[in-house]
């Protein structure tokens, strides 16, 4: 358990369609990331927040993405019209009050 | 920019130690972190080390922290069959992580 659910695990969606991700930190924590892996490479930073605040959006965040942290609590990243190049895994981390960094165990996104 | 980097492949035999390393360039890194990932999985963290210390052992893992060179090292002794994994190296300053490509880690019997 790390802390970090996220739901869910794995999302087959068509061309087109939006497709709406969910990352609930259970554990008290500071600060939640958005990630994204594809095969063979490392996370991307996509965004982060500190409480209900986006402090910081990469250019990899199209306008077709959108991430909101509505209480401060639970987070949710939503990609409007989906391409094929958004099939990846989708990850979600949290840095807790004495630094580590956990990720949940991801999204699996696959655009058909 | 932040960047971090990492050989792709290290191949060690069953019981020998397994040594990943990593460079960094954002000197203002204060936390570095070493992720495991096995296939299909997510990111496992394994330890950290603060930008200030030089070293630390957890159980069979030792990190170094080279700061004035930017290198970080991970040091697994013993390395078991159980320790085949995608090794992430990442650094942390005031805002985000940003992670290497990963070091894929391969036991020979």
């Amino acid at each position: 358990d790390t802390g970090v659910s996220q739901d869910p695990r794995h999302k087959i969606t068509k061309r087109g369609q939006n497709v709406t991700f969910r990352c609930d930190p259970i554990s008290e924590h500071n600060r939640l990331y958005w990630y994204r892996q594809t095969l063979g490479q490392g996370p991307e930073f996509l965004t982060y927040f500190q409480n209900e605040a986006q402090l910081e959006k990469s250019r990899l965040l199209s306008d077709r993405f959108s991430a909101e942290r509505p209480k401060g609590s639970f987070s949710t990243l939503e990609i409007q019209r989906t391409e094929q190049g958004d099939s990846a895994m989708y990850l979600c981390a949290i840095t807790g009050m004495n630094t580590e960094a956990f990720f949940g165990q991801g999204t699996r996104l696959t655009v058909v | 920019g932040e960047d971090v980097e990492q050989s792709l492949f290290l191949s060690v035999r069953e019981g020998d130690s397994s040594v990943i390393n990593c460079t960094y360039t954002d000197s203002s890194s204060t936390y570095l972190y070493w992720y495991k990932q096995e296939p299909g999985a997510g990111l496992q963290l394994l330890t950290y080390i603060f930008s200030n210390m030089d070293m630390k052992q957890d159980q069979r893992l030792t990190v170094l922290l080279n700061k004035k060179d930017k290198h970080l090292s991970l040091r697994i002794a013993d390395t078991q069959t159980g320790d085949s994994a995608i090794y992430f190296c990442a650094e942390r300053g005031d805002d985000k992580i940003i992670f290497g490509k990963g070091t894929r880690l391969h036991i020979l019997p």
